[in-house]
């Protein structure tokens, strides 16, 4: 079955950019949007973005000035940049497949001076 | 955007009850509508999608209902494992938003 495989800097200061990448594994990466969603710490669930395979992309507007979410479709990864970090970004980042439960791991990412 | 509300945000249930919780859009979302659980460390397991689909694999104990504005995801028979944060989610149009969770905990 399908597994994300997520990675990325987990650690950052204010005003640098988190970039973390998302690998697909086990099945089909065509056909399908692929999501970064995220969670402050004891907060809910916040969608930053998608992308499918054609590079499509639609950003959530409350983050759309500083975000990027690219893909490499040779590799069967897709990434997430986000620029000029604060600590309002911490958070554990998921990449996913909206609407299955097919989501990587999490990765937390800590922006403090 | 849409907003989700959940209500309550956390409940306190004993193994064998049921357990009820409500998830309400701030516009109509027509039945696009789906239900994650979540454990401590763990990403959202996907329970339930279109309102009231169980999504494969998912114990015939829960069960989803609704359309238009508000929803209910109900567990008839609550089970240990069930302790977990239930959340909402709108499919209807991006950006996708979530409601704020619901703890489900042992009473």
């Amino acid at each position: 079955q399908v597994q994300l495989q997520q990675w990325g800097a987990g650690l950052l200061k204010p005003s640098e950019t988190l970039s973390l990448t998302c690998a697909v594994y086990g099945g089909s990466f065509s056909g399908y949007f692929w999501s970064w969603i995220r969670q402050a710490p004891e907060k809910g669930l916040e969608w930053i973005g998608e992308i499918n395979h054609s590079g499509s992309t639609t950003y959530n507007p409350s983050l759309k000035s500083r975000v990027t979410i690219s893909i490499d479709t040779s590799k069967n990864q897709f990434s997430l940049t986000l620029n000029s970090v604060t600590a309002a970004d911490t958070a554990l980042y998921y990449c996913a497949k909206l609407g299955s439960s097919i989501w990587g791991q999490g990765t937390m990412v800590t922006v403090s001076s | 955007d849409i907003q989700m509300t959940q209500s309550p945000s956390s409940l306190s249930a004993s193994v064998g009850d049921r357990v009820t919780i409500t998830c309400r859009a701030s516009q109509s979302i027509s039945s696009y509508l789906n239900w994650y659980q979540q454990k401590p460390g763990k990403a959202p397991k996907h329970l339930i999608y279109d309102a009231s689909s169980l999504q494969s694999g998912v114990p015939s104990r829960f069960s989803g209902s609704g359309s238009g504005t508000d929803f209910t995801l109900t567990i008839s028979s609550l089970q240990p494992e069930d302790f977990a944060t239930y959340f909402c989610q709108q499919g209807y149009s991006t950006p996708w938003t979530f409601g704020q969770g619901t703890k489900v905990e042992i009473k």
